[in-house]
């Protein structure tokens, strides 16, 4: 059974401009969450996605940054325009049931660096 | 609100020292206990989970204990390996809260030859 992949596993881009990351879940996992590491602190919850639904996104940081999950498959997390707070690693997390007690399982995670 | 505290790394041992790894949390009610490890280039794995006080997590000869008197979760293990060097993140999740994870800062631990 594959694991949850990321999709780049690194962007450097510039401030201001759009980056879009990728997430597949292991397969049949009906949740779906993305976590941030910032600079080494501890790692943040940003959303959850149960299918394709947002369960709870308190920990979107701002407007920026918008979450998708069409058709419950895949997620996409864009980040537009990036600002240089914005770095850090992005990771991503499925688990299988609709009541989020499952474990999570996380993929490798994106380092994204805005320069 | 709820939070996860760790003890700050990096910890440097040599091989076949004991660990003790620090964790305290706050949070209301009975949250579930998780210790996630991140080796080199690798994505966060579950390493030991704990749901309810007093329940002893273990795996790979880690341990840790749900201390509900002293909100304590700390990592141990008798005997390190080389291989053991990764980062150790310590988390909470309320289970009525959607599965969300609230983790520590991480606790990055270093095993010399």
């Amino acid at each position: 059974e594959a694991g949850v992949t990321q999709f780049p596993s690194h962007s450097v881009i510039e401030k201001g401009q759009t980056v879009t990351l990728r997430c597949d879940p292991i397969s049949g996992h009906d949740n779906l969450y993305w976590y941030r590491r910032v600079m080494g602190k501890e790692i943040k919850f940003l959303l959850h996605f149960v299918k394709e639904s947002k369960q709870d996104e308190s920990g979107m940081p701002n407007n920026r940054f918008l979450a998708e999950r069409t058709g419950g498959t895949y997620s996409t997390l864009k980040v537009q325009p990036a600002e240089l707070e914005d770095s850090g690693v992005y990771f991503c997390a499925s688990s299988r049931s609709g009541t989020g007690t499952d474990t999570q399982y996380f993929g490798p995670g994106t380092r994204l660096t805005v320069l | 609100g709820n939070s996860v505290t760790q003890m700050e790394g990096p910890v440097t041992l040599s091989e076949e020292a004991f660990l003790t790894i620090n964790c305290t949390y706050t949070a209301t009610g009975y949250p579930s206990l998780f210790w996630y490890v991140q080796y080199p280039g690798e994505g966060l794995q579950l390493l030991l989970k704990a749901t309810k006080a007093d329940d002893k997590g273990s795996n790979k000869g880690f341990e840790a204990t749900y201390r509900k008197e002293t909100t304590s979760f700390h990592l141990e293990k008798g005997s390190v390996q080389v291989s053991d060097s990764a980062v150790y993140f310590c988390a909470l999740r309320r289970d009525n809260q959607g599965g969300k994870l609230i983790f520590g800062q991480g606790t990055e631990l270093s095993v010399k030859p």
